[in-house]
């Protein structure tokens, strides 16, 4: 079945940088990939999605890239800001929906 | 519009015990999918439902179960319970099924097995 890999498991950076958060998969028929983010004690919620057909889409300061061939794709978060620390869960499906592991994302003030 | 509501949001059970869990979706919604979400395995997709039939399935025993009803409505059934069981239960709701467009979540269960 797919394995869903997901890079970095925590990351901190300063509010005004940029951050990036990558994802591998296995199965080279996953076609639709999504990204969750979950704030503590709290559902998550869909920040952007990605169809295999499309190479990249971009959400205002949001963005994410998929590469087919290599089978990964990464979530770039600009401009960050003290609200967009959370966990983020990437996804891939086909028959089932696997998820990353998550990524910690801490923005520091 | 309302959101995702599963209830009870909390629930302790024994070992061995069966659980049942209610999830609404939100209105217009045919697709209920289930997720349990622990630290170690982090989050997992047990199954889908859409119009009252299974249409994808996680790799989870038989022990956890399903159903949905003709006004979208789903039940999650967890049987002879396990103190590996202990989670977050989440169930999501989208319009044309979770494997291709935004799931919706609700709060979760959180399951105690002791």
């Amino acid at each position: 079945g797919e394995n869903v890999e997901q890079h970095p498991s925590t990351l901190s950076v300063q509010e005004g940088d940029s951050a990036v958060i990558k994802c591998t998969y296995s199965d080279s028929a996953s076609n639709y990939f999504p990204w969750y983010k979950q704030e503590l004690g709290k559902r998550p919620q869909l920040i952007i999605d990605i169809r295999s057909n499309v190479g990249e889409k971009k959400d205002q300061r949001i963005a994410v890239t998929l590469n087919k061939t290599a089978k990964h794709f990464s979530l770039h978060i600009t401009e960050t800001q003290p609200e967009d620390s959370a966990v983020y869960f990437c996804a891939a499906s086909k028959d089932d929906m696997r998820f990353g592991a998550g990524t910690r994302l801490t923005v520091k003030p | 519009k309302a959101g995702v509501t599963q209830t009870p949001r909390y629930l302790i059970k024994t070992r061995g015990q069966q659980v049942t869990l209610s999830c609404s979706p939100i209105s217009g919604h045919r697709s209920v999918s289930w997720y349990q979400q622990t630290p170690g395995q982090g989050l997992q997709f047990l199954f889908e439902y859409f119009s009252e039939t299974q249409r994808n399935k996680g790799n989870f025993p038989g022990r956890f179960s399903g159903r949905q009803f003709s006004n979208s409505r789903s039940e999650m059934n967890v049987s002879t319970l396990e103190l590996g069981d202990s989670a977050l239960y989440l169930c999501a709701s989208s319009f044309g099924g979770v494997l291709n467009t935004e799931a919706f979540f609700g709060q979760g269960t959180r399951l105690t097995v002791v």
